[in-house]
């Protein structure tokens, strides 16, 4: 039990336009889920934390108007890159917390990687 | 931003011996998890060790933590070639939810 699917797995766009990544919790709800980016052999940098009816919450440095968070549901979660650029090409994870589970063990997706060109 | 230091960076060893890695962090935590990951995939959560813990086993894999020194250590005992990743710890500190991701120990295990 416990998974998250992504979809994309892969994406490769043009520089200036828009790329929309799902997060989903298949067999949880999940009120919580997280955004990562990841480049080359490098580890996870946390962008945001969504939260399902509210706001996202950005970490510091992340363009809140740049990578849109929409989290609709208990189970979705979608990341948007906006106006994307060559160097907003990476790898980028969403996970989330099983609450059901009481633990703090998070469940991660498989990941999408964005090529922009 | 991240928090912990990963020692090695880069591992590599021959099949049936024993891996150790080794995570640092920097403010009080709630528990430290380790998850491995394979070249271009997501990351598979392996053990959740909590701050009042001090070692935890799982099959082949043993953590210690010593919240004295902010330090973790995570023991891959009898490697094999499928054992070749990636691998993070993550700290959760207290009152949090996020995860804060060291900077890896990429394992190679020689057949």
């Amino acid at each position: 039990g416990a998974v998250v699917s992504q979809h994309p797995s892969w994406v490769i766009c043009k520089s200036g336009t828009s790329v929309k990544i799902e997060c989903r919790s298949l067999d949880f709800q999940a009120t919580t889920m997280f955004w990562y980016r990841q480049f080359p052999k490098q580890s996870l940098m946390l962008m945001a934390t969504s939260n399902e009816g509210s706001k996202a919450t950005y970490e510091q440095g992340v363009e809140k108007d740049k990578f849109l968070i929409n989290h609709a549901s208990l189970t979705l979660s979608t990341l948007t890159v906006t106006s994307a650029h060559p160097e907003d090409s990476s790898f980028y994870i969403c996970s989330a917390p099983n609450r059901d589970r009481g633990s703090y063990e998070q469940y991660f997706g498989p990941g999408t990687r964005l090529t922009v060109t | 931003s991240q928090q912990g230091e990963e020692d090695p960076q880069a591992l590599s060893i021959q099949e049936g011996e024993n891996a150790t890695m080794n995570c640092s962090y920097k403010t009080s935590i709630n528990n430290l998890q380790w998850y491995r990951q394979n070249s271009g995939r997501g990351l598979v959560h392996l053990i959740l060790i909590r701050s009042n813990e001090r070692e935890k086993h799982s099959g082949r894999l043993r953590v210690t933590l010593d919240t004295s020194k902010k330090s973790s250590s995570l023991l891959i005992t009898a490697s094999r070639a499928a054992d070749t990743a990636s691998y993070f710890c993550a700290t959760v500190k207290t009152g949090a939810q996020k995860l804060v991701f060291g900077q890896g120990t990429r394992l190679t295990i020689n057949p």
